[in-house]
C-alpha cells in the first residue's frame, strides 16, 4: 500500500506569512494528488487536485507543485481563514490514503 | 445545490450492525463514484470504501474488509455503508464523498456530507 507523509505536524505562522507544507509518497503516484482544508466539526474542503489544479472557489494565494513522490502545498500570504488542518490524498490507486495532516496555528 | 447527507449513525454495541445512507440531489448520481471516509476521534481522514459509478467495483481499506459493505441505489440517488461486526475501533465520523470526474478511475473527492457520527461502545 502507498504511505502518505506530511510534514510538518504543526505549523505555527502568522497573518500575511507564506507557508508550505510538504506530503511525501512512499511511491510514484504521478500528479494523482489533493489537498484538503478541515476546520474542527467541519468536513473537508478540496483545494487542489492533481497536484497542482486550484478547485473551483478556492482563492488563488493557494498554489500545489510536485510529481512523482513529493508535493508541496502553499499559502502565499495567510489570512485568519487559513488557520484550518491540512490533508493531502493520493489517488493514483482506489485506496486513497490520506496524510496524517498539518494543523495551521496562529503565532 | 449539490449536496450529500449522510443519516444512519448511532450508539451500538461491539459486534452489533448499522446500516449508514447517504442521499444525493443536485447532481445527476449516477455518472458519479462514491467513497466513504471517517475520522476518529481527534485523528486524521481514513478512506473506507469506494464504488465506481455503475456499481461494478468496490474497493475496501483492509480495516474492514469483510466487514463492511458499499452500495448504491442510482434510482433513489443514495449511497449505502452497511457496516457488521463493528469494533470499538469503527468509532468515527463518517463522510460520504463524491470523486470529483465522470468515469471510473479515481478522483479527488469534491463534494462530502456532514458525517454521521458511529459510537461503538458497551
Amino acid at each position: 500500500d502507498i504511505q502518505m507523509t506530511q510534514s510538518p505536524s504543526t505549523l505555527s505562522a502568522s497573518v500575511g506569512d507564506r507557508v508550505t507544507i510538504t506530503c511525501r509518497a512512499s511511491q510514484s503516484i504521478d500528479i494523482w494528488l489533493a489537498w484538503y482544508q478541515q476546520k474542527p466539526g467541519k468536513a473537508p474542503k478540496l483545494l487542489i487536485y492533481k497536484a497542482s489544479s486550484l478547485e473551483s472557489g478556492v482563492p488563488s494565494r493557494f498554489s500545489g507543485s510536485g510529481s512523482g513522490t513529493e508535493f508541496t502545498l502553499s499559502i502565499s500570504s495567510l489570512q485568519p481563514d487559513d488557520f484550518a488542518t491540512y490533508f493531502c490524498q493520493q489517488y493514483n490507486t482506489y485506496w486513497g490514503t490520506f496524510g496524517q495532516g498539518t494543523k495551521l496555528e496562529i503565532k | 445545490e449539490v449536496q450529500l447527507v449522510e443519516s444512519g449513525g448511532g450508539l451500538v454495541k461491539p459486534g452489533g450492525s448499522l446500516r449508514l445512507s447517504c442521499a444525493a440531489s443536485g447532481f445527476t448520481f449516477s455518472y458519479y463514484s462514491m467513497n466513504w471516509v471517517r475520522q476518529a476521534p481527534g485523528k486524521g481522514l481514513e478512506w473506507v470504501s469506494s464504488l465506481t459509478s455503475s456499481g461494478t467495483y468496490t474497493y475496501y481499506a483492509d480495516s474492514v474488509k469483510g466487514r463492511f459493505t458499499i452500495s448504491r441505489d442510482n434510482a433513489k440517488n443514495s449511497l449505502y455503508l452497511q457496516m457488521n461486526t463493528l469494533r470499538a475501533e469503527d468509532t468515527a465520523v463518517y463522510y460520504c464523498a463524491r470523486d470529483r470526474g465522470f468515469g471510473e478511475q479515481p478522483d479527488a473527492f469534491d463534494i462530502w456530507g456532514q458525517g454521521t457520527v458511529v459510537t461503538v461502545s458497551s
